[in-house]
C-alpha cells in the first residue's frame, strides 16, 4: 500500500521569500502525485498534479513541483510567497490501477510573516 | 462549470442521532469519494462510489454508510453519532475510470456532535 510523508508539520516564511514543502511517498510503481491546498474551514483546491512526462510540473498560483523518482519525492516550490499563501498543504498519492485510492500526507501548515 | 457542492454547510447533532450529508459531483463525473477530516487526524478515506456501486471503504465502522444515486449525487449517513464523529466531511468527485483520476473537492460539511 502506498504512503505519504510530509516531514514538516509547520513552516513559517516571510512574505517574498522562497518556499519548498517536502513530500516523500512509498509506492511500488510510478504513482499519480498531487498537491492540494486548504484554507481554514474550506475544502481542498488542486494546485498541480503529475501523471507522466516532464518531471517539473507547473501549477496554479505560481507553484511548481518536481518529481524525483530516485528520491521518491515530489516537493512543492514557489519562488516568492504571498501572504495569501498561508494555508495547509497536502501531498497525495493515487494508484494508477482502477481503484483510485488516494492517500494523503498529514499536511504542512504554512504561515507567512509580513 | 459548477464544482462539487455539499450540503448542509454545518450540521449540529447530539450523541446517538443520525446525520445525513449530501454531495453533488461535477457534471460528467461518475465517482464520488468521502473523507473525514477530524482535528489532528488528517484526511481519512471513508467511501468511494462509482456508477452507483460502493467500490471501496476505509477503516470505519458500519454505522458510516452511504449511497450514490442515478444522477451520481451521493449521500453519507452516519448512525448512532459519537462525539468523535465531529469533523469536516469532504466530498470529492472524479471523471470516469480510464480518464484522469484527479479528485476535485467540495467545500465540506462541518458536523458537530454534542
Amino acid at each position: 500500500a502506498q504512503s505519504v510523508t510530509q516531514p514538516d508539520i509547520h513552516i513559517t516564511v516571510s512574505e517574498g521569500a522562497s518556499l519548498e514543502l517536502r513530500c516523500n511517498y512509498s509506492y511500488g510503481a510510478t504513482p499519480y502525485l498531487f498537491w492540494y491546498v486548504q484554507s481554514p474551514g474550506q475544502g481542498l483546491q488542486l494546485l498541480l498534479k503529475y501523471f507522466s512526462g516532464d518531471t517539473l510540473v507547473q501549477g496554479i498560483k505560481g507553484f511548481e513541483a518536481e518529481f524525483k523518482r530516485s528520491q521518491s519525492s515530489f516537493n512543492l516550490r514557489k519562488p516568492s510567497v504571498h501572504w495569501s499563501d498561508a494555508a495547509e498543504y497536502f501531498c497525495a498519492v493515487g494508484e494508477r490501477n482502477y481503484g483510485q485510492n488516494f492517500v494523503f500526507g498529514p499536511g504542512t501548515r504554512l504561515s507567512v510573516l509580513p | 462549470e459548477a464544482g462539487v457542492t455539499q450540503s448542509p454547510t454545518h450540521l449540529i447533532k447530539t450523541r446517538g442521532q443520525q446525520a445525513t450529508l449530501r454531495c453533488s459531483p461535477i457534471s460528467g463525473h461518475t465517482s464520488v469519494y468521502w473523507y473525514q477530516q477530524a482535528l489532528g487526524l488528517g484526511l481519512q478515506f471513508l467511501l468511494w462510489y462509482d456508477e452507483g456501486e460502493e467500490r471501496n471503504r476505509g477503516n470505519f465502522p458500519p454505522r458510516f454508510s452511504g449511497r450514490q444515486f442515478p444522477n451520481y449525487s451521493s449521500e453519507l449517513n452516519v448512525n448512532a453519532l459519537e462525539l468523535e464523529d465531529s469533523a469536516l466531511y469532504l466530498c470529492a468527485s472524479s471523471a470516469p475510470s480510464g480518464r484522469q483520476d484527479t479528485q476535485y473537492f467540495g467545500p465540506g460539511t462541518r458536523l458537530t456532535v454534542l
